[in-house]
């Protein structure tokens, strides 16, 4: 069974810093995403990555997938406070072809 | 705008009586599913519909039901709501099938609250 894991669970940060958040998956996929989700809200869709050495920038966020290794980073660069979310790494569970499977999030808080 | 809807956003109810969240896509996605999202235990799938009147169980199916009559509805429905749904329910959809699965992932729905007392 896929299994979606996500590290760390929580990270408290000061603005202007770089941070890693690491995304390690179970099984084969060529497929994965990341999402952010603010409190009470929604899931928005970040960035999806579709093959091996895939990598895909968005202002501060770059997320990057390593199929071999079974994992994507998503690396945040001189950290503002806009970005405090909880992110989301989830990845398709092709075996049952029936529904994608997210990590438990990392919530993102960034300190002045 | 292509997007999801929900409704309602917000809803307290009482054990026992029925209550159905309404979901609609306007993108022709085949592919749609219902979530729950609980403190401690992420995102878990209840129903999932991979086109017009196909529909089957997720990992939290029991106490639901929900029906795909059209490709864009897919309302999700508490026959006897119990104070163990209380929870944050999103619907999501995504395009599927002619080379697309999971191309894309989920859009997701803007949430239901829902509280039954």
């Amino acid at each position: 069974e896929l299994k979606v894991e996500q590290n760390p669970l929580f990270l408290s940060m000061q603005e202007g810093k770089n941070y890693t958040i690491y995304c390690n998956y179970s099984t084969t996929s060529d497929r994965l995403y990341w999402y952010r989700q603010d409190p009470g809200k929604s899931l928005e869709s970040l960035f999806v990555l579709l093959s091996n050495g895939a990598v895909k920038q968005e202002g501060r966020l770059m997320a990057s997938l390593d199929t071999k290794a079974r994992l994507s980073t998503l690396h945040i660069t001189a950290a503002v406070h806009d970005l405090s979310a909880t992110y989301f790494c989830a990845v398709p569970a092709f075996s049952s072809a029936s529904k994608i499977i997210f990590g438990s999030g990392t919530r993102l808080s960034i300190r002045p | 705008e292509a997007q999801v809807t929900q409704n309602p956003r917000y809803l307290i109810t009482v054990t026992g009586k029925k209550l159905t969240v309404t979901c609609s896509q306007n993108m022709n996605h085949e592919y749609m599913s219902w979530y729950r999202q609980d403190p401690g235990l992420g995102l878990r799938q209840i129903y999932y519909s991979m086109n017009v009147e196909v529909t089957d169980k997720g990992d939290v199916p029991e106490g639901y039901k929900v029906s795909r009559k059209e490709k864009r509805n897919f309302p999700l429905i508490l026959e006897s709501p119990s104070p163990n749904q209380t929870s944050l329910y999103f619907c999501a959809s995504s395009l599927w099938g002619q080379g697309a699965s999971w191309n894309y992932g989920y859009t997701f729905g803007s949430g239901t609250r829902l509280t039954v007392v």
